[in-house]
């Protein structure tokens, strides 16, 4: 199985941070990565597919990039409504897997 | 509105068994993967079951294989969980979700606990 590790696991910023989340994937997945973001007691909502494509009504403060096996995900100033959990999930071959996620917080 | 509403998550004993339902609306259902994924409690997420359009090409994460089955009714535009054996460790939240440019519409879940 293909390994996602995401990198910090937690992160602690404030509004009007850049911040940067990583994911480094164990093989290549060329660029079948998303990433999702989850609130507390909610479900995750797509931000990015296909490793760098903004999903529908998602802020043009995130932004993403990478390919094959490593992969960041951007916040360009921090809003409070930000704070929440990340993950990356990889699409490329079964079984897909997720990172481990990262807490993003205050 | 793109919907997914999921039903049938409750209290069971170990070893017994449940059946999960997904309604889905506000899209063409029969032209997308649908999928489950889930969660349990301040845990990550994991993918349990793909099914394809036509419900003939399946995919179960290793650990459910052999107790869960994945289906989907396209006339009902619904999709459905049956989870026999379950284990302590199968305790989360479970998740309807579409396939579509990645896992793009999730519902809001359904809570499985099992629990003697």
């Amino acid at each position: 199985d293909i390994q996602l590790t995401q990198s910090p696991s937690t992160l602690s910023a404030s509004v009007g941070d850049r911040v940067t989340i990583a994911c480094r994937a164990s093989e290549s997945i060329i660029n079948w990565l998303a990433w999702y973001q989850q609130k507390s007691g909610k479900a995750p909502k797509l931000l990015i597919s296909k490793a760098s494509i903004l999903g529908s009504g998602v802020p043009s403060r995130f932004s993403a990039s990478g390919s094959v096996t490593e992969f960041t995900l951007t916040i360009s100033s921090l809003q409070p409504d930000d704070f929440a959990t990340y993950y990356c999930q990889h699409y490329y071959t079964y079984p897909y897997t997720f990172g481990q996620g990262t807490k993003l917080e205050i | 509105e793109v919907q997914l509403v999921e039903s049938g998550g409750d209290l069971v004993q170990p070893g017994g068994s449940l059946r999960l339902s997904c309604a889905a609306s506000g899209f063409t259902f029969t032209t997308y993967w649908m999928s489950w994924v889930r969660q349990a409690p301040g845990k990550g997420l994991e993918l349990v079951a793909n099914i394809d359009q036509h419900g003939s090409e399946k995919h179960y994460l290793e650990s459910v294989k052999g107790r869960f089955t994945i289906s989907r009714d396209n006339a009902k535009t619904s999709l459905y969980l049956q989870m026999n054996s379950l284990r302590a460790e199968d305790t989360s939240i479970y998740y309807c979700v579409r396939r579509g440019e990645a896992f793009d519409v999730w519902g809001r879940g359904t809570m499985v606990t099992v629990s003697s």
